[in-house]
């Protein structure tokens, strides 16, 4: 059973189209992340929500919207894609705000925009 | 500016001996160190940490050091095996209650452990 798990794991699609990624996780944490896999490797923390509340973003495009409904779900929705917004989006998870850097990540979602 | 670095994209070594896998950073700011490891179409997975109240932290295998002065820290697999082989990436966490799960990584070191 997976910890954390996201869909749709790979997404092909045009620009200026609107999509969203979903993200579950049933660890019984309550902070969530969003981090961005560039075409450089780097992974880098996009947003993070504790409890269900905004608590880190990253200067992060306002295209980009999160969502999280409750405290298992942060949904990820990209309005008007743009061919830079092509990566891997990685859901993470853990339980309180993660001092340590302890996080349990998804599988990745690889989005391409055409 | 990246600001935590992991110059050597990839490294090859035997099974059973040593690998060492090597990363830097430059923002003093950082308090926390970890090692994440990542398998193709995987997440990556966390293996081991360090505080910067310490300078070296052991798992099994697993060896992670940490010099401060020189902002540097590597991972050390003794002895590595073939399942080790993988992309590592080297992260980086704020001080104190701020850290919110703010990770800095590293652009990955690709290990391949040949039996």
């Amino acid at each position: 059973d997976t910890a954390v798990s996201q869909t749709p794991k790979y997404l092909v699609t045009q620009m200026g189209n609107d999509k969203s990624i979903k993200c579950e996780q049933n660890l019984g944490h309550d902070t969530m992340y969003w981090y961005k896999q560039d075409s450089k490797k780097f992974l880098k923390i996009m947003f993070s929500y504790n409890n269900k509340e905004l608590i880190i973003n990253e200067t992060v495009p306002n295209r980009f919207s999160p969502k999280s409904p409750d405290k298992a779900h942060l949904n990820l929705h990209i309005n008007s894609l743009e061919l830079g917004d092509s990566a891997v989006y990685f859901c993470a998870s853990s339980q309180g705000v993660a001092n340590t850097g302890e996080l349990f990540f998804g599988e990745g979602s690889r989005l391409t925009v055409l | 500016d990246q600001q935590v670095k992991q110059n050597s994209p990839s490294l090859s070594v035997q099974e059973g001996r040593i690998s060492i896998l090597n990363c830097d950073y430059t923002n003093s700011m950082f308090d926390y160190f970890l090692w994440y490891k990542k398998y193709p179409a995987e997440g990556p997975t966390f293996l081991i940490s360090i505080s910067s109240i310490k300078d070296k932290n052991e798992d099994g295998r697993f060896t992670v050091f940490l010099n401060k002065s020189a902002k540097h820290l590597s991972l050390h697999i003794v002895p590595s095996q073939p399942g080790d082989s993988a992309v590592y990436f080297c992260a980086a966490s704020p001080a104190g209650g701020t850290s919110y799960g703010k990770l800095t990584f590293g652009q990955g070191t690709i290990l391949t452990v040949h039996p």
